[in-house]
């Protein structure tokens, strides 16, 4: 079965220090991972994805995730937080597999709220 | 620019009636989602499609339906509103699937639907 967890439901973090969103997943097969971002009274927007290659994936708006096999996990960084980074972070597994009614589905975890404070 | 959009932004209804949230999409993206975002409990996944005529039941199907007749739209219908339903509906597209495919969904601006 496909799982993600998101270990903390909020973080605060002080502008212009690095921050860290943790994600750990479970999955069959080779995962397929994904960060989104969700700000107030909005859809989410998607931050980056990582599918295979270089372990330190490269997203949208400065952020960055690395990916580590050995701790099935897939936490969401920045070097330098804004308080325009303030939103909820939701990380997503995708089912690997090519076959089936489950193909492609996305597995969301419950999400972290980041608060940065100036 | 192609989009998704959910109609409408936000709804009241009462216990029993009959409610649709509407979903069109101009990605001409074959795979279409509903969510519902609860707190504590994140997204979860009620219906979903991956082409014209296809729909599959997601974690939460319970009491909703979907039915898809062309590519850029899936309407959700719950058929008889309960309090329990009472959320914020989400839908999302992505590209077909395929092997060596692994397109993000895109996501709608949601519809806070409130039953009372």
């Amino acid at each position: 079965a496909q799982s993600v967890a998101q270990p903390e439901d909020q973080v605060n973090v002080a502008e212009g220090n690095p921050l860290t969103v943790k994600c750990t997943y479970s999955v069959s097969g080779n995962p397929y991972l994904f960060w989104y971002v969700q700000y107030p009274n909005r859809g989410l927007q998607f931050l980056l994805k990582y599918i295979t290659g270089d372990n330190l994936v490269k997203g949208s708006y400065g952020f960055e995730a690395e990916f580590n096999k050995s701790q099935t996990s897939f936490h969401l960084k920045k070097p330098s937080a804004l308080v325009s980074d303030s939103a909820l972070y939701f990380c997503a597994v995708r089912d690997s597999r090519v076959r089936g009614s489950t193909l492609g589905r996305l597995y969301f975890g419950r999400g972290t709220q980041l608060t940065v404070w100036p | 620019d192609a989009e998704i959009t959910q109609s409408p932004r936000h709804k009241i209804t009462e216990t029993g009636r009959q409610v649709t949230l509407a979903c069109h999409q101009t990605w001409n993206h074959n795979n279409m989602f509903w969510y519902r975002q609860d707190l504590g409990h994140g997204l979860r996944l009620i219906h979903y499609s991956y082409g014209v005529q296809d729909t599959n039941k997601g974690e939460v199907s319970d009491g909703y339906s979907v039915s898809r007749s062309n590519t850029e739209d899936l309407p959700l219908t719950l058929e008889s509103a309960a309090s329990s339903q009472t959320s914020v509906y989400f839908c999302a597209s992505s590209e077909s699937y395929t092997s060596g495919s692994y397109n993000e969904q895109f996501f709608g601006p949601g519809t806070r639907l409130t039953v009372l």
